[in-house]
Order: C-alpha cells, then sequence, then structure tokens
C-alpha cells in the first residue's frame, strides 16, 4: 500500500477562497513533501517540510506537520483558477529512504 | 525546468512487443524512480535506483524490468507488451542526501497496447 493517503479525494472552491487537503502516511520519516500535476502531466515539487519542523510557507502555501498524528496539511490561501490541478504528498521511511511514496491526491478545482 | 526527459511522450503498440521506455537526466542525480499514473489516479511506485548498478523493485508488482549502467540513463522495459500495461508512465530522478531533495518528474509516456 502507499504511503501516503490524501483527503478529501476531489475539492471544488471559488477563486479568493482557501483551499485545504490533508495526507496521513504510515511509518517514520525524514520529510514530506507536496507536488502539483497538472492533466496527468509530470508532477511538480512545491514544498518539503522536515520531521523536526511544524509549520512551513512558500508564497500562497502553508504546510504542517504532526508526527504524532503521522498526518500534514496543505493550506492553499486566496486560490485562483491556476491552482486548479491534482495535490499529492509524498514521503520515504526512515528505513529505506530512496523509496519515495505518493499518496492518492486531490483534485481541486477553482472556479472563477 | 527540470532536465529529466521522457521518450516517447505517446506510444500506441500492439499486445506482444517489445518496449523501452526511456528517462534521462542531466541533473547528475544518484536516485530514479519509475511511477505507473492511471488517469486521474495515484502514482504506484514500480521501480527506484539509488545509483549505477542499483535497482529495486517498487510496491506495485510489475512485470517490467529497468537497468542503471549509466548515472544519467534509467530505461524502463516490457519484454511483451499487454493491454494492461496500457497506462501513464512517470520517470523522475533526485539527489542522494537522505532523502531531503525534492524529486523532479519528467512529462511521462502514455502507453497504450492494443
Amino acid at each position: 500500500s502507499q504511503q501516503g493517503e490524501e483527503d478529501p479525494q476531489a475539492l471544488s472552491i471559488q477563486e479568493g477562497e482557501n483551499a485545504t487537503m490533508n495526507c496521513s502516511y504510515k511509518t517514520s520519516i525524514n520529510n514530506l513533501q507536496w507536488y502539483r500535476q497538472n492533466s496527468g502531466r509530470g508532477l511538480v515539487h512545491l514544498i518539503l517540510i522536515r520531521s523536526n519542523e511544524r509549520e512551513k510557507h512558500s508564497g500562497r502555501l502553508r504546510v504542517t506537520l504532526d508526527t504524532s498524528k503521522k498526518s500534514s496539511s496543505l493550506l492553499i490561501t486566496a486560490s485562483r483558477a491556476a491552482d486548479t490541478a491534482s495535490y499529492f504528498c509524498a514521503t520515504a521511511p526512515t528505513d529505506n529512504w530512496g523509496k519515495l511514496q505518493f499518496g492518492a491526491g486531490t483534485q481541486v478545482v477553482v472556479t472563477p | 525546468e527540470a532536465d529529466i526527459y521522457q521518450t516517447p511522450r505517446y506510444l500506441v503498440i500492439g499486445t506482444g512487443k517489445k518496449i523501452t521506455l526511456e528517462c534521462s537526466q542531466t541533473m547528475g542525480h544518484d536516485k530514479m524512480y519509475w511511477y505507473q499514473q492511471d488517469p486521474g489516479m495515484e502514482l504506484h511506485l514500480i521501480h527506484y535506483s539509488y545509483g549505477v548498478n542499483s535497482t529495486e523493485k517498487g510496491d506495485l508488482s510489475s512485470e517490467s524490468t529497468v537497468s542503471r549502467i549509466r548515472t544519467e540513463h534509467f530505461p524502463l522495459t516490457l519484454e511483451s507488451a499487454r493491454p494492461s500495461h496500457t497506462s501513464q508512465y512517470l520517470c523522475a530522478s533526485s539527489e542522494s542526501i537522505q532523502g531531503n531533495t525534492e524529486a523532479f518528474f519528467g512529462q511521462g509516456t502514455r502507453l497504450t497496447v492494443v
């Protein structure tokens, strides 16, 4: 089974609203990463949060990590139509850090 | 712009044919990965590599094989394609710093076996 799972599976919001999605994982990790995918193309890295960090910001993105609950959240503030994409979290277990695994993703649709 | 390239972008091929999907990166990354993804679905790790002469199987059982003879090249081969192999295949690479680096993805190869 995959390391991470996203929730919700899909999210539809209007421009200007915030979008929040969550990720849960199963094993101890060094870091958790979030990626974005447009229309089935290659994934693009958004942000990486290390296991000793609790929150990280990058532009309109805010990521939190709770290692005790094995969960993370991604918040996109003031969403735009261009944010329409699928968002994936990815982790690699500490005992096999080369094995980067992705969750099922959250499909986000932002309508003008 | 990521310097990782996959060819071909699209491939339609008949059942039983042998195919090789190419993946090359010019960033000198040690780690490389192959993922399989059906439209709108999750990514499944099928192969990964820590470096030259290192290959490992991922979580999803796959009839494909990989090789890593050169750092920059990580081809995936299907000896006998079947319709069940129809999917998108994504290649990625990352630096080898205890996993604390981002992965760069190619644009994918969309394979259709008829």
